[in-house]
């Protein structure tokens, strides 16, 4: 079983357009994470929830919207895509903020034409 | 705030060599210390990490590293590459009580000949 699920795996859309991408976890865990990988491989986190609660919010266009319905799932929701956002979407997710490790999606591959 | 510097960012050996990644963190409190591996089209995966305690640490795959507080490293290293550990290689630091926010460093990409 698939710890960490994202959907979907690639996304290929142009600019202006708006998109979402999901995550769910099976792991029991209560806390969420986004981060995104650039074309340079740099991992940046992006937000985190903790049952459901944002407790991380990086500095991020307000064009990027998370939503969690509840501890077990993470959305992520982009209005007005750029071509800065093409890019590699990881969702994450690690049990309380006692600085567990976190355990990782699989990623979404992200293309703005 | 916290940050990861990691210096070698790419990394040839052949099979057998031995490894080390450096990697330097900056933060002024304690630490949590990781290194995760992202292998080709993967996601990345725990190799191991550091908490508290003994400062040497093994992980998955023959894989070590240690903590060397008073140079603020976390250099990872393996006695014997094999083929299969060519991956993406990334450092990541958490500072204790400021929640499960992870630095990551810019990553080293290995790569192991035959």
């Amino acid at each position: 079983d698939t710890a960490v699920s994202q959907t979907p795996k690639y996304l290929v859309t142009q600019m202006g357009n708006d998109k979402s991408i999901k995550c769910e976890q099976n792991l029991g865990h209560d806390t969420m994470y986004w981060y995104k990988q650039d074309s340079k491989k740099f991992l940046k986190i992006m937000f985190s929830y903790n049952n459901k609660e944002l407790i991380i919010n990086e500095t991020v266009p307000n064009r990027f919207s998370p939503k969690s319905p509840d501890k077990a799932h993470l959305n992520l929701h982009i209005n007005s895509l750029e071509l800065g956002d093409s890019a590699v979407y990881f969702c994450a997710s690690s049990q309380g903020q006692s600085n567990q490790p976190q355990h990782f999606g699989d990623g979404t591959r992200l293309s703005i034409l | 705030a916290q940050s990861v510097s990691q210096h070698n960012h790419h990394v040839i050996l052949s099979e057998a060599a031995s490894l080390e990644l450096g990697c330097n963190y900056s933060y002024g409190g304690t630490v949590n210390l990781f290194w995760y591996v992202q292998y080709p089209g993967q996601h990345l995966q725990l190799l191991l990490k550091y908490f508290s305690g003994d400062p040497l640490v093994k992980g998955i795959k023959g894989f070590e590293a240690e903590f060397i507080k008073s140079k603020f490293s976390f250099n990872l290293r393996k006695p014997s590459v094999q083929w299969s550990d060519t991956a993406e290689y990334f450092c990541a630091v958490n500072g204790k009580g400021g929640g499960n926010k992870l630095t990551f460093g810019t990553g080293t990409q290995l790569k192991v000949e035959l």
